[in-house]
């Protein structure tokens, strides 16, 4: 199973809260996991993406941060929301004989 | 320039037609190509995908790369209601778990009774 696990599936905060969001994956051990931002109009943003335990990239600058504890757990925080912040956040892992992605299924936030 | 484009629609088509849904891109280096669906609210589960230019069909879905032109299109013959969704091109320079995919904005399809 490449199942991924996302929690919650919604989320209502103010700006200048915190932001904690989870992502838990099964199937094969150290995949390549990503953090993706789907806004209306805009597609796909790549936020973060890790190679293992520890590694993260980033590919914008932004007010998000990630980690990766454990080789199965993406963690996606922010000390402050910002109103831009507000989205559908989307964890997904690398397939490779498929040359995909498998997505998990998403937590939109609304930052009020 | 965005390195993907996509026409958002919506497109609204009544069932039986057939639809044609269709990305350009601007970097040659793209070799992996792949179509996603994604309802409303769940995340994107992959439809298609294909690394050369030609076509490549499952059942009612066909996807067509042109590599020379930077095109590629997703079929779908005799669209019924349950394809009514978001659909996402993507696309990578490399294959497997080594791949960055770069997405479309989607085109969301209506699929009307």
């Amino acid at each position: 199973s490449q199942t991924i696990h996302q929690w919650p599936a919604t989320l209502v905060q103010p700006v200048g809260s915190p932001l904690s969001l989870e992502c838990t994956v099964e199937g094969t051990s150290n995949p390549n996991l990503y953090w993706y931002r789907q806004a209306a109009g805009r597609g796909l943003q790549l936020l973060f993406y890790s190679v293992g335990i520890g590694q993260i990239s980033s590919e914008v600058p932004q007010n998000l941060s990630a980690s990766r504890p454990q080789d199965r757990q993406f963690i996606l925080s922010s000390k402050k929301l910002l109103l831009s912040d507000s989205g559908f956040y989307l964890c997904a892992r690398a397939d490779g004989g498929a040359h995909g992605y498998t997505f998990g299924s998403g937590t939109r936030l609304t930052v009020v | 320039q965005k390195e993907v484009e996509q026409d958002p629609g919506p497109l609204s088509v009544p069932e039986g037609a057939i639809v044609s849904l269709n990305c350009t891109y601007s970097n040659s280096a793209f070799q992996y190509f792949m179509w996603y669906r994604q309802y409303s609210r769940k995340g994107p589960e992959l439809l298609m995908y294909t690394y050369s230019s030609g076509n490549k069909e499952d059942g009612r879905f066909t996807a067509q790369v042109d590599k020379s032109s930077k095109y590629i299109s997703l079929f779908i013959r005799d669209s019924q209601p349950s394809d009514s969704a978001t659909y996402l091109c993507a696309m990578s320079e490399n294959p497997g778990t080594a791949s960055k995919l770069t997405f479309g904005t989607g085109t969301r399809l209506q699929v009307t009774l």
